[in-house]
């Protein structure tokens, strides 16, 4: 089955600067990438998606890019603001849906 | 984006009774539902799918007596955790799928005394 692999677990970054979480998946059928913000004691709310047939998508200070040789995707979050703490899951989909290992962010004000 | 509420959101039983969870797609159909368990600092850890008019696919090590899922309509689906334990204390959270994307419901705290 798909194996997805998510970095770092853990991530603190200054006020303003970018964020990086990373993810690696196995399968070549995924061609489906979405990623979830999750609050402490909510539930997951996506918050940007790539599909196999593109590269990179942004959406304000959010980006997520796809390399589909290397079956690895990124989210990159500029200019981070302290409301952007909380742990982020990205996904793999094809037939089915695999979730990362999650990674908590923490922004220092 | 779609909408999935849950309720309660938040539940404290003591242990041995039964307790059930809604989880509700509020502006699409869902025949298909998930059912994830969280534990903290964790990662989703897939349940069971809820299928409507049929019976839920358990997920291996699963146990279907344990936690029964009924999902009557294309908009509601029901987790029941029947004679609860205090190791079943844990954040349930359910998801649906409009088109191709899970949207999730806020999550469902059981606190098992």
């Amino acid at each position: 089955g798909e194996n997805v692999e998510q970095h770092p677990s853990t991530l603190s970054v200054q006020e303003g600067d970018s964020a990086v979480i990373k993810c690696t998946y196995s399968d070549s059928a995924s061609n489906y990438f979405p990623w979830y913000k999750q609050e402490l004691g909510k539930g997951p709310q996506l918050i940007i998606d790539i599909r196999s047939n593109v590269g990179e998508k942004k959406d304000q200070r959010i980006a997520v890019t796809l390399n589909k040789t290397a079956k690895h995707f990124s989210l990159h979050i500029t200019e981070t603001q302290p409301e952007d703490s909380a742990v982020y899951f990205c996904a793999a989909t094809g037939n089915q849906f695999y979730f990362g290992t999650g990674t908590s962010l923490t922004v220092i004000p | 984006g779609a909408v999935v509420s849950q309720h309660p959101s938040w539940v404290i039983c003591k242990s041995g009774t039964s307790v059930k969870i809604e989880c509700r797609s509020l502006d699409f159909q869902a025949t298909t539902m998930f059912w994830y368990r969280q534990f903290p600092k964790q990662s989703l850890m897939l349940m069971a799918t809820s299928n409507e008019g049929s019976k839920a696919t358990y997920e291996q090590g699963v146990e279907k007596d344990k936690f029964l899922i009924n999902h009557a309509s294309l908009t509601l689906s029901t987790l029941t955790v029947t004679s609860a334990h205090p190791e079943d204390s844990s954040f349930y959270i359910c998801s649906a799928i409009p088109w191709e994307t899970q949207y999730f419901g806020p999550g469902t705290r059981l606190l098992v005394l």
